[in-house]
């Protein structure tokens, strides 16, 4: 299993510039999420899904699209990047199974840079 | 609004030390708590999952306690080696995970 595929891994982009982050797993896990980790702030939650075509906001939504049209695939959109979005951000995925909810895996992280 | 607190930020440690890693919580009703180590560069591996009706559990050289009631959890490394050094972050979960900021370990040779 491949688990969490992240692509791109760097990305360097001008401000003003739109561009998507995917994120893809294959072990049918209905809960992915984005986060993103800044020096001195810690990994903070950007948007969830607990399944196709249901997404919801997490701590630090403002200037990021998210959508869910099948369970492998969750990209997240900058619509207008800004140097503020600068960081590392991480996709993770998690499953349920009767009352329990189980472990998260992530994937390697994409590093970008606006100028 | 749950609160993760990892505390010292940073440790140094010769080779071989018995190591207590400490994580507090504000919010005792999680669904889980997981453990993850993180490499300078590199992506989250999880470590240890422990279930909210869980005590503990241990993977080789490492043992996580949970004390849901004071809002605590331990990780435990015995034996340490260089090869440990590294960012170890705790996670709690309802809705969401929540994560505290880390302890970036170094152990020395």
């Amino acid at each position: 299993n491949a688990g969490v595929t992240q692509t791109p891994k760097f990305q360097v982009l001008k401000t003003g510039q739109s561009m998507t982050l995917q994120c893809a797993q294959d072990m049918n896990h209905e809960y992915m999420s984005w986060y993103r980790q800044d020096p001195g702030m810690g990994l903070r939650l950007i948007h969830y899904s607990v399944g196709a075509g249901i997404t919801d906001q997490g701590e630090v939504p403002n200037g990021y699209n998210v959508s869910r049209s099948t369970t492998e695939d969750f990209p997240l959109r900058l619509l207008s990047a800004a140097p503020s979005q600068t960081s590392v951000y991480f996709c993770a995925s998690s499953y349920s199974m009767g009352q329990g909810w189980y472990g998260y895996t992530f994937g390697s992280g994409t590093r970008l840079t606006v100028v | 609004k749950q609160e993760v607190t990892q505390i010292p930020a940073a440790l140094s440690v010769p080779e071989g030390e018995n190591l207590v890693l400490n994580c507090s919580f504000t919010d005792s009703a999680i669904y889980n708590l997981q453990w993850f180590r993180q490499d300078p560069g590199k992506g989250l591996t999880s470590l240890l999952l422990i279930q909210s009706s869980q005590r503990e559990q241990t993977s080789g050289r490492l043992n996580a306690s949970l004390d849901k009631s004071s809002g605590r959890s331990t990780l435990y490394i015995a034996a340490s080696q260089p090869g440990d050094s590294a960012t170890y972050l705790c996670a709690v979960r309802r809705s969401k995970l929540t994560f505290g900021k880390g302890i970036t370990l170094s152990v020395r040779p």
